[in-house]
């Protein structure tokens, strides 16, 4: 069974840039999450998709956006960069039940986006 | 926000100690407790799933408790090997596929 997979794995940007970055989960799998991890700071959840639609939203600004698409890989999007946004970006993939008993949430090796 | 506290930030320790690291999170409305290590470069693993309190979970030298009337979950490693070196994660789960993940413990095995 293949794992979630993301692509690119490295990106350098400008600031102003946008980027787009891709995620594939595993087979089966309905529900994609985005987490930012920055130095000192744990995985910062972003937004979570599930059958297309962002089901759950962290804290970030409206320049952070993403998709799902049919086939249930994701997109996140990250328009007019700026320094700070420099990280590595996690998507996780799981069954995403929404009512229990617990999900199960397995990881993509990353992309890191460098923002200079 | 949901508060979830691991601790101690790092951790040094001779190959062949045991060890162990703190998990603290919010005592009520548990739902459910992840455990994950991340080594450098490669993508984060599960270790445990916990979701009762009293919970024991065990693989190989690596064990987890959980106290969810407290609030808190350990994890032990017994006689720490340099593999084990990783950053260890917990993450809080709640209802709706949210997970909330505390900012790890960096464990490194001196051989």
């Amino acid at each position: 069974k293949a794992g979630v997979t993301q692509t690119p794995r490295y990106l350098i940007k400008t600031r102003g840039q946008q980027v787009t970055l891709s995620c594939s989960p595993i087979s089966g799998h309905r529900s994609v999450s985005w987490y930012q991890q920055t130095p000192g700071q744990g995985l910062q959840f972003l937004f979570e998709y599930f059958s297309e639609t962002q089901r759950n939203k962290g804290n970030f600004p409206g320049r952070f956006s993403g998709r799902q698409f049919s086939n249930s890989r994701s997109e996140m999007n990250v328009s007019t960069l700026e320094l700070g946004d420099s990280a590595l970006y996690l998507c996780a993939s799981s069954w995403g039940s929404a009512s229990g008993p617990y999900n199960e949430q397995f990881f993509g090796p990353g992309t890191r986006l460098t923002v200079l | 926000i949901l508060n979830v506290e691991q601790s101690p930030q790092s951790l040094h320790v001779q190959e062949g100690d045991s060890t162990n690291f703190t998990c603290s999170f919010p005592s009520s409305n548990f739902y459910a407790l992840h455990w994950y290590r991340w080594e450098t470069a490669k993508s984060p693993e599960a270790l445990f799933v916990m979701t009762l309190n009293g919970d024991e979970k065990k693989k190989g030298r690596i064990s987890a408790t959980l106290n969810t009337k407290e609030g808190y979950s350990y994890l032990y490693i017994k006689g720490s090997q340099p593999e084990d070196s990783a950053t260890y994660l917990c993450a809080f789960e709640v209802p709706g596929n949210q997970f909330y993940f505390g900012t790890g413990t960096s464990l490194t095995v001196i051989p």
